[in-house]
């Protein structure tokens, strides 16, 4: 099955700097990408993903990077702002039968600082 | 917001018992999973329902079940309860096709077993 890990854990950047999390995954055949963020409390919400066939995605101030061959994923997040602070989660497809099923990495809690 | 309801929002047991939790699928899709999130952790796959049939399943026990119903509406079952499994259940939906479909997530049904 799929493994996912992300890094870092924790991360705190002032507001207006930039953010990078980054995931490793395991199985090659993966081929979509998604990014969510978590606020207290709440459900897991998409922010952005990615499918294979595209290596950058970018969403305003949120970007997303991909490079297969070494298997790993990123989140970028430019000119951070206070309600940015949550925790990021990544994730990847977890084969099992058919439809999407997804395997989560163990989450990063950014916070933004004024 | 997505358009995924989850009920009830809190939900306090003890071990031992058992638990029903419900879950409204966003309109128009026909595909229902449910996740597990421990306390600092990702959201960890439970099971999907499509069709009102379980299509895949995590590494959980027998005492993890579930029901779809016509109307795409879903139930998360769990007999003896222990305290492991006091956790947040969230459930997302999509529409089945493949492996790339995007999940939306409920807000989650937080669950403590004493």
């Amino acid at each position: 099955g799929e493994n996912v890990e992300q890094h870092p854990s924790t991360l705190s950047v002032q507001e207006g700097d930039s953010a990078v999390i980054k995931c490793t995954y395991s199985d090659s055949a993966s081929n979509y990408f998604p990014w969510y963020k978590q606020e207290l409390g709440k459900g897991p919400q998409l922010i952005i993903d990615i499918r294979s066939n595209v290596g950058e995605k970018k969403d305003q101030r949120i970007a997303v990077t991909l490079n297969k061959t070494a298997k790993h994923f990123s989140l970028h997040i430019t000119e951070t702002q206070p309600e940015d602070s949550a925790v990021y989660f990544c994730a990847a497809p977890l084969y099992t039968g058919t439809a999407s099923k997804l395997t989560f990495g163990t989450g990063t809690r950014l916070q933004v600082t004024l | 917001e997505t358009g995924v309801t989850q009920s009830p929002t809190h939900l306090i047991k003890t071990r031992g018992q058992q638990v029903t939790l419900r879950c409204s699928s966003q309109s128009g899709h026909n595909t229902v999973s449910w996740y597990q999130q421990a306390l600092g952790q990702g959201p960890q796959f439970i099971f999907q329902y499509y069709r009102e049939e379980e299509n895949g399943r995590g590494n959980f026990p027998p005492r993890f079940s579930g029901l779809q119903f016509p109307n795409y509406s879903s139930e998360l079952n769990v007999n003896a309860l222990e305290l492991d499994d006091s956790a947040l259940y969230l459930c997302a939906s999509t529409t089945a096709g493949g492996s790339t479909d995007t999940q939306y997530f409920g807000p989650g049904t937080r669950l403590t077993v004493l």
